[in-house]
């Protein structure tokens, strides 16, 4: 059972617009998420984190909403570049000592010049 | 740089025979985890460890798979007697629980297993 879900495996902007993408979970213990992003032939990237305590954290282009009653976390790109371009992955932790990182299946973002 | 290493980037061996990864983390980071990626999948949790010990390894995937740190350094996962659906990515990452980002870890490049 998917504890944490990206619903969206792909999404195209054009450059310069916004990017959403979105991810739920269903394990009220996470209490951590973290968004990732990801080229071929590379690991994982860390972008943007928020705690449970916050509802919105910001980091030049990249903002992460958490919606705790939704159970519904989303990540803005504002603007969208071509390099930005990659898979991103949505993850969460039960503690936030940061263990198990529980990953979704990934969205792929294409941005389109 | 002083990044996540793995070694070998790429493997490619025959059913039934052993392999051993190695991770090298950020020196200053005394958290190491595996993970394995499939086609079309996140990174699914497999170990971490604190320092030298070894604090969760009920996921590991079957008792073919292993890990171990000696000293708190490098790490090494070993797969005994390999099979075909063990072909995957195996990724390792690190975090220290004294600096940086609560909670965040830093991935290596993976090392790509394919098993004939």
């Amino acid at each position: 059972d998917q504890q944490v879900k990206q619903n969206s495996p792909s999404l195209s902007v054009q450059e310069g617009r916004i990017s959403i993408l979105n991810c739920d979970y269903t394990n009220s213990m996470f209490d951590y998420f973290l968004w990732y992003k990801k080229y071929p032939a590379e690991g994982p990237t860390f972008l943007i984190s928020i705690s449970s305590i916050k509802d919105k954290n910001e980091d030049g282009r990249f903002t992460v909403f958490l919606n705790k009653s939704a159970k519904h976390l989303s990540l803005h790109i504002v603007p969208s570049q071509p390099g930005d371009s990659a898979v991103y992955f949505c993850a969460a932790s039960a503690n936030q000592a940061g263990t198990a990182l529980i990953f979704g299946k990934g969205t792929t973002l294409s941005v389109s010049s | 740089d002083t990044g996540v290493s793995q070694n070998p980037r790429h493997k490619i061996t025959k059913r039934g025979q052993n392999v051993t990864f190695r991770c090298d983390p950020i020196s200053e980071h005394n958290r190491l985890y595996w993970y394995r990626q499939t086609l079309g999948q996140g990174p699914e949790f497999l170990t971490y460890f604190q320092n030298e010990a070894q604090l969760e390894k009920s996921r590991l995937l079957s008792d073919r798979f292993s890990a171990e740190r000696p000293k708190g350094s490098f790490s090494t996962l070993e797969i005994q007697r390999t099979e075909q659906g063990d072909s995957a990515m195996y990724l390792c990452a690190s975090s220290s629980i004294t600096s940086g980002r609560y909670g965040e870890q830093f991935f290596g490049p993976g090392t790509r297993l394919t098993v004939l």
